[in-house]
């Protein structure tokens, strides 16, 4: 089974802190997507990432940034926190090859910015 | 951008009924995929169906099917013989070929099953 771990389930961080989000996948797979949940608003994509040290900037990467240095790990980073990135953050990764295509999720990363 | 509408925000279903979410989609492109998302409260999402577009069947999972109708844009989720465990959000998410196959996801519809 395809497992997806992300480093906290719940975090509070002071407004201006630096704060890393980390996510594990076990299957090699080739892409690895950061999305953040708000009620109301679905799930809105960050970054992804389709390779080691590639990245691309999804519909709301403002105040974000990622680290792919590796093809298991990827880092969600908020170089200086803000109230309104409290959020919930949820990790997927996919397959890059033909015919499934599915994502597979984390379990999520409560976030408040205080 | 693909946009995918869910106009349902809110529904409940009495237990062993059937309930059908909607879900619509704006693509210019004739090949992609369609999903359907199920996130339990307080727990992970994971798939419930896929569709490809290509595909004229409508797709089937146990209690889950979907109403798949390309020339509308309109991709619907009915759910029989409702259980309690299927209370949850429901996601709806449209997928094209391309860089990461990146996914683009609706708004949900929160569905609870009333004993």
């Amino acid at each position: 089974d395809v497992k997806v771990t992300q480093s906290s389930r719940y975090l509070v961080k002071r407004t201006g802190e630096k704060v890393f989000l980390e996510c594990v996948q076990d299957m090699d797979h080739e892409n690895m997507f950061w999305y953040r949940q708000d009620p109301g608003l679905g799930l809105r994509l960050i970054y992804f990432s389709y390779d080691v040290k590639m990245k691309e900037k999804g519909d709301i990467p403002e105040g974000y940034s990622v680290s792919r240095e590796k093809k298991e790990r990827f880092s969600l980073i908020l170089e200086s926190a803000s109230t309104n990135q409290t959020s919930m953050y949820l990790c997927a990764s996919s397959s890059g090859g033909q015919g499934n295509y599915e994502q597979y999720f984390g379990p999520g990363t409560r976030l408040t910015v205080t | 951008a693909q946009t995918v509408t869910q106009s349902q925000p809110e529904m409940s279903v009495q237990e062993a009924e059937t309930v059908t979410l909607s879900c619509t989609y704006d693509t210019s492109e004739s090949n992609y995929y369609l999903f359907w998302y199920k996130q339990p409260p307080s727990r992970q999402m994971i798939l419930v169906i896929r569709q490809e577009a290509y595909k004229q069947q409508n797709a089937t999972e146990n209690r889950f099917s979907v109403n798949f109708q390309k020339a509308a844009k309109s991709f619907s989720l009915k759910i029989s013989d409702s259980q309690l465990g299927d209370t949850a959000m429901y996601f709806c998410a449209f997928m094209k070929h391309n860089t990461g196959n990146q996914f683009y996801f609706g708004t949900g519809t929160s569905l609870t099953v009333i004993p």
